[in-house]
């Protein structure tokens, strides 16, 4: 009940193109819900995060949108480009009463030029 | 504004011998967290202290590993007797706040390898 599954794997986007990452979760006491951005070498970076009181949040060219019903939730980065290719990860918080992040297992993306 | 600061960024050392890392969190903030990152089993949390106090352990492998936080501006991660499975990139992050949905904030981690 504390996993989160994330998908896909890996994911190759032309420049330009939309690239899609998907989370599902299982614990409904969850209360937080961050995506991370993680370049080689560094540690992972907050990109973008959403509370489920709302169905979408968007900063930039990055969207969450959150689907409470499903429990899931998905990272949409838009007009992606070379530079957004990193590791991404998304998380979820709030179960127990604990700062914990349950984090998935990454996504792998590459923008090709 | 100062991020976590960890050090050293790499570590290489022999089997047997005792490791120590270091972490300084971002002024301020009362939660810190050491995290473990490898291939094949991602980031896993490791421990986590709120208010200097560790809080929740049960990430910790095996009694080889213990952490501290004398204070709220400095922690370490011990490991001894260093194995070579224990080769991997360990972050530390920190966060302000009472509540779940503050964000956490990552150091750059310490890249250790065992031979």
């Amino acid at each position: 009940q504390q996993q989160v599954k994330q998908s896909p794997q890996s994911l190759i986007v032309q420049k330009g193109g939309i690239s899609i990452i998907n989370c599902a979760y299982e614990n409904t006491a969850f209360d937080y819900f961050p995506w991370y951005q993680q370049f080689p070498g560094k540690g992972p970076a907050l990109l973008i995060a959403i509370r489920p009181d709302v169905s979408e949040k968007k900063e930039g060219r990055f969207t969450i949108s959150f689907n409470k019903s499903a429990k899931q939730f998905s990272l949409h980065i838009m007009d992606s480009q070379p530079g957004d290719s990193a590791t991404y990860f998304c998380a979820a918080s709030g179960a127990s009463g604990t700062y914990k992040y349950i984090f998935g297992t990454g996504t792998r993306l590459k923008v090709l030029a | 504004d100062a991020g976590v600061i960890q050090s050293p960024r790499h570590e290489v050392t022999e089997m047997g011998q005792e490791v120590t890392l270091r972490c300084k969190p971002i002024s301020g903030h009362n939660s810190l967290f050491w995290y473990r990152q490898t291939m094949m089993r991602g980031l896993e949390l490791l421990i986590y202290f709120n208010n200097n106090v560790p809080i929740d352990d049960s990430g910790m492998p095996e009694d080889r590993f213990s952490a501290k936080m004398p204070n709220a501006s400095f922690s370490t991660l011990k490991i001894q007797p260093s194995e070579p499975r224990d080769s991997a990139v360990y972050f530390c992050a920190s966060k302000s706040g009472q509540s779940s949905n503050q964000p956490q904030h990552f150091g750059d981690g310490t890249r250790l390898s065992i031979l």
